[in-house]
């Protein structure tokens, strides 16, 4: 089965309310990236994580290799925040990580 | 910033006929890598690379053949297209030694009729 396993597979929100995006891992991760996919189609990195949790802007992400998982909490959703969202983890010898299947969020006024 | 290009950004192909996708890289990394992102898929990993002159199989190589002539350039070959290869593909870089984030172009789309 996959080894990254990502929910929803699709979100709604309204402006200025926030969820949380989250990747289930059936093994033991090193590490966890979080990228969105814009419009035009770029990859944009948004965290690396190998454990705890950061925080950029209205974006948070943990990281807990324990209970295999990681989640990414957006808040005070703006329109421009729509898009694709990855998580991709790594578990571990040269770095080559597994993406879950994405997360569709699209941002309504 | 990370600089990582890709050649071309659009390509119409037909069946049959090779197809190859480039990759530059100007941040001396020893890694690249070449995903796949169909709908429902994610980003399957097809071929990377630890540096000039290797190449290692990801997780769906097949009908799929990767060159890594020097630091900074890294192709994805198609041998003999087919349909079921029509996808977006995205090449990434990333420091073997630091290990803490992918850097990827910004995607080719490929049809294969």
């Amino acid at each position: 089965g996959d080894q990254v396993e990502q929910s929803p597979s699709a979100l709604s929100l309204h402006e200025g309310t926030g969820s949380a995006l989250r990747c289930n891992f059936t093994t033991t991760m090193r590490a966890v990236q979080w990228f969105r996919k814009n419009s035009r189609g770029s990859l944009i990195n948004l965290f690396y994580l190998a454990s705890g949790t950061k925080e950029n802007g209205r974006l948070k992400s943990a990281f807990d290799s324990k209970e295999r998982y990681s989640t990414l909490h957006i808040r005070d959703a703006q329109l421009e925040d729509s898009g694709t969202y990855f998580c991709a983890a790594d578990s571990g010898g040269n770095y080559k990580p597994t993406f879950g299947k994405g997360t569709s969020l699209v941002v309504h006024p | 910033e990370a600089a990582v290009t890709q050649s071309p950004r659009n390509k119409v192909a037909v069946t049959g006929g090779k197809v190859t996708l480039s990759c530059n890289q100007t941040n001396n990394h020893n890694n690249m890598y070449w995903y796949r992102q169909d709908t429902g898929h994610g980003l399957r990993l097809i071929h990377y690379s630890y540096g000039a002159g290797s190449t290692e199989k990801g997780d769906i190589p097949d009908g799929y053949k990767a060159s890594r002539p020097s630091q900074e350039n890294f192709s994805l070959i198609l041998e003999l297209a087919t349909p079921s290869q029509t996808s977006v593909y995205f090449c990434a870089s990333g420091d073997a030694g630091r290990q803490d984030t992918q850097y990827f172009g910004p995607g080719t789309r490929l049809l294969v009729l």
